[in-house]
C-alpha cells in the first residue's frame, strides 16, 4: 500500500516559519490533506486538496505539493500552533485513505 | 452545532466484544459517508472502516477484517462499530469522522472527540 513519510519532529521559534514535509512516491499526482491535532483533542482539517484552507483556518497556514514531497507551511508561528500534524492521501490502488506517521511541531 | 459524539468505549478482556456508537447532529447524516479512525497510545492515526450513505458498501483495513463491522442507522443519525475478538493491539482512541469526497480524493472533514478502548486482562 501507499506509504507517507513525515519527520517525527520539527522545532521553530515564535514568529518564524515552520515547514512540515510529507514524502511519498509521486505524491504530486495525488491530493494531500493536512490535519492538526493538539494534545487531548480530535484532529482538525487545516489544509485540503494540497493548498486550500477550510473556513476558520488562518491564512498563516498554506500547503504545496510537487514531485515526491508535499509541504505544510506555517508562517509567523505562534505558541498555539504547537501540535501534531498529519498528512493524508487517498490511495486509489487500495481504495483506502492513508495517513503519514505525524510530525510534532514544537514552538521553542 | 455540527458535531459527532462517540460512546461505548471502555475496558474489555482480550477476545471480548464492544460496540461503539457515534451520534451525529447539526448536518444531514444520511447524505454522508462515515468512518472510524483510531489512534493507539502515543501513535499516529489509522483509518479503520468506512460506510456509504445508505449502508450498502463498507470497507475496512485488513487488520480488522472479519472482526470489526461498521453499520449505521440513518433514522437515528447514528454510526456504529461492532468490535469482536478484540486484541491488545486494538487498544486505541477511536474517532468517528465524516468522510467526504473532494474531486478525485477523499478526506475527513469533521471529527468526534474520540472514545478510549482498552483491551487488557
Amino acid at each position: 500500500s501507499y506509504v507517507l513519510t513525515q519527520p517525527p519532529s520539527v522545532s521553530v521559534a515564535p514568529g518564524q516559519t515552520a515547514r512540515v514535509t510529507c514524502g511519498g512516491n509521486n505524491i504530486g499526482d495525488k491530493s494531500v490533506h493536512w490535519y492538526q491535532q493538539k494534545p487531548g483533542q480530535a484532529p482538525l482539517l487545516v489544509i485540503y486538496y494540497d493548498s486550500d484552507r477550510p473556513s476558520g483556518i488562518p491564512e498563516r497556514f498554506s500547503g504545496s505539493n510537487s514531485g515526491n514531497t508535499a509541504t505544510l507551511t506555517i508562517i509567523r508561528v505562534e505558541a498555539g500552533d504547537e501540535a501534531d500534524y498529519y498528512c493524508q492521501v487517498w490511495d486509489s490502488s487500495s481504495d483506502h485513505p492513508v495517513f503519514g506517521g505525524g510530525t510534532k511541531l514544537t514552538v521553542l | 452545532e455540527v458535531q459527532l459524539e462517540e460512546s461505548g468505549g471502555g475496558l474489555v478482556q482480550p477476545g471480548g466484544s464492544l460496540r461503539l456508537s457515534c451520534a451525529a447532529s447539526g448536518f444531514t447524516f444520511s447524505t454522508y459517508w462515515m468512518s472510524w479512525v483510531r489512534q493507539a497510545p502515543g501513535r499516529g492515526l489509522e483509518w479503520v472502516a468506512n460506510i456509504k450513505q445508505d449502508g450498502s458498501e463498507q470497507y475496512s483495513v485488513d487488520s480488522v477484517k472479519g472482526r470489526f463491522s461498521i453499520s449505521r442507522d440513518n433514522a437515528k443519525n447514528s454510526l456504529y462499530l461492532q468490535m469482536n475478538s478484540l486484541r491488545a493491539e486494538d487498544t486505541a482512541v477511536y474517532y468517528c469522522a465524516r468522510y467526504q469526497r473532494w474531486e478525485t480524493s477523499w478526506l475527513f472533514d469533521l471529527w468526534g472527540r474520540g472514545i478510549l478502548v482498552t483491551v487488557s486482562s
